[in-house]
């Protein structure tokens, strides 16, 4: 069981430029998670996902940021036109699919530097 | 909506020393309370669950506790180690009905050999 993994580990962009981050989320688990972390906001809470369906993406930024999920394997995160405010570690995590509490794992995360 | 506050930013001991770490928490409804701890580099991993079934959890070591009447919870642990330096997390599982977890601010530990 490699866990939750999260691809790139680390990335940098130029400000206004595309970031697309990737998930793959333990073979098995049917819900999958997307948390930002910062040092001034802590982790928050984007968007999750339940058997591939969007349920909840009450944390996302409305504009120019998505996620997908296109297969039980994978979650993708994009960020269209990044700004330097969006440099932050992005973590995924994902769960066995009943509520969220002791099976929630998190991936090390994806650390965005917009420069 | 809910909240959770986590007071101490930063805790120093030693080897040895007891740990105490509170938290306050804010929900409509019975909560479930976890507790997360991060190491440098790494995400979140679940430390401990408290529900209003159980009242505790013990795990490595660490006992979390939660007080109903103060809606406080903590974490506890009587003899810490180096390697117990991270950051620790409360969190609050949302009473919306959606599965997000609430976070607290966290606490860094450092403890000093």
């Amino acid at each position: 069981n490699a866990g939750v993994i999260q691809t790139p580990r680390h990335k940098v962009t130029g400000k206004g430029q595309e970031a697309t981050l990737w998930c793959e989320p333990i073979s098995g688990h049917s819900a999958v998670f997307w948390y930002r972390q910062t040092i001034v906001q802590g982790l928050e809470f984007l968007t999750y996902f339940r058997n591939q369906a969007p349920i909840d993406d009450s944390g996302m930024p409305k504009e120019r940021f998505s996620a997908q999920m296109p297969n039980q394997s994978h979650s993708t995160l994009k960020i269209q036109s990044t700004q330097p405010q969006d440099s932050a570690v992005y973590l995924c995590a994902s769960s066995l699919g009943q509520r969220a509490n002791s099976d929630y794992t998190f991936g090390s995360g994806t650390r965005l530097l917009v420069i | 909506g809910d909240s959770v506050t986590q007071k101490q930013g930063q805790v120093t001991l030693s080897e040895d020393d007891f740990l105490f770490i509170n938290c306050t928490y804010s929900t409509t409804t019975y909560p479930t309370l976890l507790w997360y701890v991060q190491y440098l580099g790494q995400g979140p991993q679940l430390l401990l669950k408290v529900t209003t079934a159980n009242n505790k959890g013990i795990s490595r070591g660490f006992e979390a506790t939660y007080d109903k009447g103060t809606t406080s919870f903590h974490l506890q642990k009587a003899s810490v180690q180096e390697s117990d330096s991270a950051v620790y997390f409360c969190a609050l599982v949302a009473s919306s009905g959606s599965w997000q977890l609430i976070f607290g601010s966290g606490t860094q530990l450092t403890v000093m050999p």
